[in-house]
């Protein structure tokens, strides 16, 4: 157990919908990642906010988009959903500038 | 840009012998980190060795271990006592501060046999 959360694990959602997914990072981390891995594409990276602001871009899509609250806790919201949406979405967080990244246990996010 | 390369799609090991995964990267950096993660049919990442450049000394978690050589950009994963818990996708990666993102590969399925 990496000590970082997510919810849900599983999500089934239509075409078009929008859902959140929500990340818990490490008591005493400050930086969250959001990661996406799927068939096609592998793990790529998202975003990343370092207490509570943007930190890093990635390949995030513009109807995606991310957020950390002052409890430390991250949100990604993923809109107008595409079946190529469809892919197991990782949360990981680190400590204050260190490199090292722990990951929760994703949420698998399926489009129909 | 920073690549990682996995060349090595599938591998099989027998139960207690030894194996290495193979990965090899292209930076610019001179600081930076090297990561193998494990992603076992659960689908959940877990680290399983890191490696900071600026060491010379390899890695060594228990079992497993590291050949870092800097200079051929080479960083592979060595397993010994391979156990059936093993098997698994591992995942290389690549860290550096100027982009704060892990870069991986596209990883390694280890097959453990009896």
């Amino acid at each position: 157990d990496s000590g970082v959360t997510q919810t849900p694990k599983h999500l089934i959602t239509a075409t078009g919908q929008r859902v959140t997914l929500r990340c818990s990072p490490r008591s005493g981390d400050l930086s969250v990642y959001w990661y996406q891995q799927s068939l096609d594409q592998g793990l790529q990276f998202l975003i990343q906010y370092y207490n509570g602001e943007e930190r890093a871009k990635g390949n995030i899509l513009e109807r995606f988009s991310a957020q950390q609250f002052p409890d430390l806790h991250s949100e990604l919201n993923l809109s107008s959903l595409e079946l190529g949406d469809s892919a197991l979405y990782f949360c990981a967080s680190s400590p204050e500038y260190q490199e090292t990244q722990y990951f929760g246990p994703g949420t698998r996010l399926l489009v129909l | 840009a920073q690549t990682v390369t996995q060349s090595q799609p599938e591998m099989s090991v027998q139960e207690a012998e030894t194996v290495t995964l193979s990965c090899t990267y292209d930076t610019s950096e001179s600081d930076y980190y090297l990561f193998w993660y494990k992603q076992p049919p659960s689908r959940q990442m877990i680290l399983v060795i890191r490696q900071e450049a600026y060491k010379q000394q390899n890695a060594t978690e228990n079992r497993f271990s590291v050949n870092f050589q800097k200079a051929a950009k080479s960083f592979s994963l060595k397993i010994s006592d391979s156990q059936l818990g093993d098997a698994a996708m591992y995942f290389c990666a690549y860290w550096a501060g100027t982009a704060s993102k892990l870069t991986f590969g596209t990883g390694t399925r280890l097959q453990v046999t009896l």
